[in-house]
């Protein structure tokens, strides 16, 4: 089970809270992470959460994990222009390969004032 | 302390043509990959390096080789491009390869195959 899902694309105005969702198929995940992608650039861990959490807050960031629906989100709290990018979901399994980790397509956020 | 540099940046190729993704990190880091994203996709791993001399395939490995030139270096060669190729190619490191570290990742190398 290496099936991760998100919505392509969410639009949102600088100031409000932007929540960002992802689910995955297989309960043997171990890590789950967000990425963000800017612009032409590479990919930048935002965070992470492991698999026996349900919740992981960094300052505007909350991670929230339901094992029982197998679905991840994102919150972003107070938007800025700034986090206008790609957020990619990502997991990884216990014993897997180096960490191998399963993408997302990733989520398209666009932030208009 | 530039991280994870790539070369070159963008490259149009021929069909046919044969060229080589460079990655260079200087982290000390462990561990190397290749990934290449496809738009409106994820990042498929194209190969990864547990460490210096060791090479194994990833998802997609079909049409290209690597090589784990020392610790810092790991490059990507495309001996016959094709245009189902052209992607956005990401190379990654991190510290030994276990679940739950931060792979730190380039610019990325834009490559159009014609």
């Amino acid at each position: 089970g290496e099936d991760v899902e998100q919505s392509l694309f969410l639009s949102v105005r600088e100031g409000d809270s932007s929540v960002i969702n992802c689910t995955y198929t297989d309960s043997s995940s171990t890590y789950l992470y967000w990425y963000k992608q800017e612009p032409g650039a590479g990919l930048q861990l935002l965070t992470y959460i492991f698999s026996n959490m349900d919740m992981k807050q960094d300052q505007r960031l909350t991670v929230l994990l339901n094992k029982k629906d197998k679905h991840l989100s994102l919150r972003i709290a107070d938007t800025q222009t700034g986090d206008s990018a790609i957020y990619f979901c990502a997991e990884s399994f216990r014993g897997s390969t180096l960490g191998r980790l399963y993408f997302g397509r990733g989520t398209q956020l666009t932030v208009w004032p | 302390n530039a991280g994870v540099t790539q070369t070159p940046k963008f490259q149009v190729l021929k069909t046919g043509q044969s060229m080589t993704l460079q990655c260079a990190q200087d982290m000390n880091h462990n561990s190397m990959y290749w990934y290449r994203q496809d738009p409106g996709m994820g990042l498929r791993l194209i190969y990864y390096s547990a460490s210096e001399g060791t090479t194994d395939k990833g998802e997609v490995p079909n049409g290209y080789n690597v090589s784990r030139l020392n610790k810092r270096e790991f490059s990507l060669r495309l001996e016959s491009a094709a245009p189902s190729q052209t992607s956005v190619y990401f190379c990654a490191s991190s510290e030994r390869g276990f679940e739950g570290e931060t792979q730190y990742f380039g610019p990325g190398t834009r490559l159009l195959v014609l």
